[in-house]
């Protein structure tokens, strides 16, 4: 069954250092989100990206962030100068269409010394 | 701005008892889902509900909606150990926009 996968799958990092965050979404999938979960807490939506383009953007993703599809499969996140508020599980997910369920990954682990 | 809220936040119960967890809204919404996190892993879609009256059931869990009351329901019959994870619901505004997410509910099948 196709599954969206998602590098690496734990991160440390000092402050103040760049990040990325790598995910393949599912082959046909054309709609690609990405999320933050703090440790304990809820799922939190940071950015959705559609045909090239940011389609919507949470006030934490702010102009530290940003997201890029570089080729035909991968869909990154980068977080610029990283915060220790940044340390989260960051969740890619991918959609076939705006009618269909986001299929999550399996996370990434980011720590921020 | 959308809210929504789950309870209980945490559930501890014996197996073979039924409960229920409930999800309210703030707004008019397009969908509702329910995903599955066991600790440490990703969010696992359980079900979609997708207008008013909507029942869908798989296995020990059933999920309902009522649109009017803004409210969605996952029921557990006969709880099982295996069911031991936290539960969240979200809702979308639109489609394809956004996921907002509950506080999820913690629950915890005890033998």
């Amino acid at each position: 069954e196709p599954e969206v996968t998602q590098t690496p799958s734990h991160q440390v990092t000092q402050m103040g250092q760049e990040v990325i965050l790598r995910c393949v979404p599912i082959s046909n999938h054309l709609y690609f989100y990405w999320y933050r979960q703090i440790l304990g807490q809820k799922v939190e939506f940071l950015v959705s990206f559609y045909n090239n383009e940011i389609s919507e953007k949470s006030e934490i993703f702010d102009d530290q962030f940003s997201v890029e599809r570089p080729d035909g499969s991968n869909f990154t996140l980068k977080i610029r100068s990283t915060k220790l508020e940044d340390s989260a599980m960051y969740f890619c997910a991918s959609s076939g269409s705006r009618a269909e369920t986001q299929y999550f990954g399996p996370g990434t682990r980011l720590l921020v010394l | 701005e959308l809210k929504v809220e789950q309870n209980p936040l945490f559930l501890s119960m014996q197996e073979g008892k039924n409960y229920t967890i409930y999800c309210n809204y703030s707004t008019t919404s397009d969908r509702l889902y329910w995903y599955r996190q066991d600790p440490g892993k990703s969010l696992e879609s359980l079900f979609v509900l997708l207008s008013n009256g909507a029942v869908k059931q798989e296995g020990r869990l059933m999920a309902s909606l009522d649109t009017k009351a803004r409210l969605s329901t996952l029921h557990i019959t006969a709880a099982v150990h295996d069911l031991s994870a936290t539960y969240f619901c979200a809702v979308d505004r639109t489609s394809g926009s956004r996921l907002t997410f509950g506080e999820g509910t913690q629950l915890t099948v005890n033998p």
